[in-house]
């Protein structure tokens, strides 16, 4: 029973393409994000929903939009694809109340190559 | 700007301990965590402190101190599986609740 799990794993497309990827958790948390690990292994905090509500939006592009249809799916759209896209996407959850653990719940990741 | 310092890599052998360290200037800061990653896998959770002092799971152990701005990840009798990167990350605002990163630590265990 996989906690964060995301589609595809692995993503190679064209420049100048439009793709998806979703997560989905099944931890019954509230709150939910969108990491980038560029080559360097460097995670990046993309974007947060809580409750289906945007609170992060770091200095993203707006090529990328999240889209949280209930509180445990969050998507990532991205438009018109650049090289420097590619990278490792990743989703995480946690509970976004109550004691704070200091632990997020990652997704396997989303490699996505732009050729 | 927000700044987290970490070695970028470590070496050990097996049964040996080792320690990473984490230093952060961040603009707030309520708790460090500690994650470790596998080449192609997903970041996993270790440690938090939120207070300072020592944090012990096994054999791993985590230190805050909080007037240093400083923590650190200690791994004892080392085991060729913990080759892997590790990442600490501070927590900066109680309501948003994500984690901003460091560049990791590559530890790599010989035999």
């Amino acid at each position: 029973d996989t906690a964060v799990s995301q589609t595809p794993k692995y993503l190679v497309t064209q420049m100048g393409n439009d793709k998806s990827i979703k997560c989905e958790q099944n931890l019954g948390h509230d709150t939910m994000y969108w990491y980038k690990q560029d080559s360097k292994k460097f995670l990046k905090i993309m974007f947060s929903y809580n409750n289906k509500e945007l609170i992060i939006n770091e200095t993203v592009p707006n090529r990328f939009s999240p889209k949280s249809p209930d509180k445990a799916h969050l998507n990532l759209h991205i438009n018109s694809l650049e090289l420097g896209d590619s990278a490792v996407y990743f989703c995480a959850s946690s509970q976004g109340s109550g004691r704070y653990t200091g632990e997020l719940f990652f997704g396997e990741g989303s490699r996505l190559t732009v050729l | 700007g927000q700044s987290l310092e970490q070695p970028s890599e470590v070496t050990a052998v097996e049964g040996a301990i080792v320690q990473i360290n984490c230093t952060y200037q961040t603009s707030g800061f309520y708790g460090l965590s500690w994650y470790q990653q596998h080449d192609g896998g997903a970041p996993t959770f270790l440690s938090y402190n939120a207070l300072d002092g020592l944090e012990e799971t096994g054999r791993f152990s985590s230190f805050l101190s909080r007037s240093d701005s400083y923590g650190y990840l200690l791994l004892q009798e080392l085991q060729m599986k913990d080759s892997a990167s590790y990442f600490c990350a501070v927590l900066m605002d109680t309501g948003r609740r994500a984690l901003t990163f460091g560049s990791g630590t590559r530890l790599q265990v010989q035999p």
